[in-house]
């Protein structure tokens, strides 16, 4: 079955540094990757996705990740971390033709000053 | 933007009792789901739903649960008599086509089962 892990469920970062929150997945065959971000009180909002072709997407709020087949891993980075990327993160993942997502069970991303 | 919407955005209710939690998807959109977060727990997927019927569920989606889509705009969640267990947050999803892989959220029905 499919299943994605993500270690570190709070990350703290200062201002201007980089952030780098892990996911892996176990799958038997290459899947369909995504991160979302949550703010308090809002839902899930698409960051970026991986499906074919380029293994490193750019997604908005300057956030990248780089799909890495031999290491199972899809790591979601931004250079330089600004106070309102504070949230939690989400990656998930979708196999072959099933339509629902996979998730993990999130970080919380914290920037202080 | 188009967005997807939820109301209630916090439903209270007491055990045994029935709920629907209603969901606007974006008006283009054929393909929706509800997914679940109970707290501190990971999104759980619930039920994908197309063309008038389910096209998968999980085994959480069990007989307590229906969803529907009432007429061209609402698609709801349905718990027909909710346990403490349900608490949770509950979000409705739709994607425009299987293919185009994104899911777009809404911002959650907080359910509190006393």
């Amino acid at each position: 079955a499919q299943s994605v892990t993500q270690l570190g469920s709070h990350v703290s970062v200062s201002e201007g540094a980089l952030v780098l929150l892990r996911c892996n997945y176990s799958s038997s065959v290459p899947p369909y990757l995504f991160w979302y971000v949550q703010y308090p009180n809002q839902g899930l909002q698409l960051l970026l996705k991986y499906t074919t072709g380029a293994t490193l997407v750019k997604g908005i709020n300057g956030f990248e990740a780089e799909f890495k087949k031999s290491e199972t891993s899809f790591h979601l980075t931004k250079p330089s971390a600004h106070m309102s990327d504070a949230a939690e993160y989400f990656c998930a993942a979708r196999t072959g033709t099933a339509s629902k997502l996979t998730f993990g069970t999130g970080t919380r991303l914290q920037v202080t000053l | 933007e188009p967005e997807v919407t939820q109301t209630p955005s916090h439903q209270v209710t007491q055990m045994g009792q029935e709920v629907i939690l209603r969901c606007v998807p974006i008006s283009n959109h054929l393909y929706f789901y509800w997914y679940r977060q109970i707290l501190g727990q990971k999104v759980e997927f619930l039920v994908s739903f197309y063309n008038n019927e389910i096209s998968e569920k999980s085994e959480i989606f069990d007989d307590q649960f229906s969803v529907e889509r009432p007429d061209g705009s609402n698609f709801t969640l349905k718990i027909r008599s909710t346990k403490l267990e349900d608490s949770a947050m509950y979000f409705c999803a739709s994607s425009r086509t299987e293919v185009a892989y994104e899911q777009y959220f809404g911002p959650g029905t907080r359910l509190t089962v006393t």
